[in-house]
């Protein structure tokens, strides 16, 4: 089975543009979760989505946000990017149900804001 | 909210012994789940070993086992016959049992180890 995918690895922003980005789920996982890991920060949950609803949301901006389509591909997106945002963005799968919840990753975005 | 605590930012151990890496967290929940992962240097964080909070027996994944402390709110994870590979930071994760935030997982700062020969 194919793991996690995200797109694209690498990406460089100038402050105030915008970015997207994608992540694939394990096939048949209907929940994908978004993770933002930085140096000083460390890893904090940004927000979780369920068969298309976002079910769960971290402490982050309004700035921030996402979608999940009808094949459980996520994105998500940053408007008017600040330095601070230059992260890892790692996205993880799992089947969604509360029990059989194990979130695998993916090998993540790396968002470079100059 | 929970936290979760790693005391330990840098250990090394050497090839074939063991290390134990520690992991303390703070909740008012009686249900819940507790992960360690592994983070090598390509980044891809990968999940070490699981324990349910209800389960006293101590999970254990081939050379990696848990020392599960319910009462002292401890989740230390032992690596046995250390090898190379396992060189990469460890973040010890809790996530809760209730519906509606049991995706979230809230992870420790992390213990980044060292394997030398």
């Amino acid at each position: 089975k194919a793991g996690v995918t995200q797109t694209p690895r690498y990406l460089i922003k100038t402050r105030g543009q915008q970015v997207t980005l994608s992540c694939s789920p394990i096939s048949g996982h209907r929940s994908v979760s978004w993770y933002q890991q930085t140096p000083g920060q460390g890893l904090q949950f940004l927000f979780e989505y369920f068969s298309e609803t976002q079910r769960n949301k971290g402490n982050f901006p309004g700035r921030f946000s996402g979608r999940q389509f009808s094949n459980s591909r996520s994105e998500m997106n940053v408007s008017t990017l600040e330095l601070g945002d230059s992260a890892l963005y790692l996205c993880a799968s799992s089947i969604g149900l509360i029990f059989q919840s194990e979130q695998y990753f993916g090998p993540g975005t790396r968002l470079t804001v100059t | 909210a929970q936290t979760v605590t790693q005391s330990q930012p840098e250990m090394s151990v050497q090839e074939a012994e063991t290390v134990t890496l520690s992991c303390t967290y703070d909740t008012s929940e009686s249900d819940y789940y507790l992960f360690w992962y592994k983070q090598p240097p390509s980044r891809q964080m990968i999940l070490v070993i699981r324990q349910e909070a209800y389960k006293q027996q101590n999970a254990t994944e081939n050379r990696f086992s848990v020392n599960f402390q319910k009462a002292a709110k401890s989740f230390s994870l032992k690596i046995s016959d250390s090898q190379l590979g396992d060189a990469a930071m460890y973040f010890c994760a809790y996530r809760s049992a209730l519906t509606g935030t049991a995706s979230k997982l809230t992870f420790g700062t992390g213990t980044r180890l060292q394997v030398t020969l």
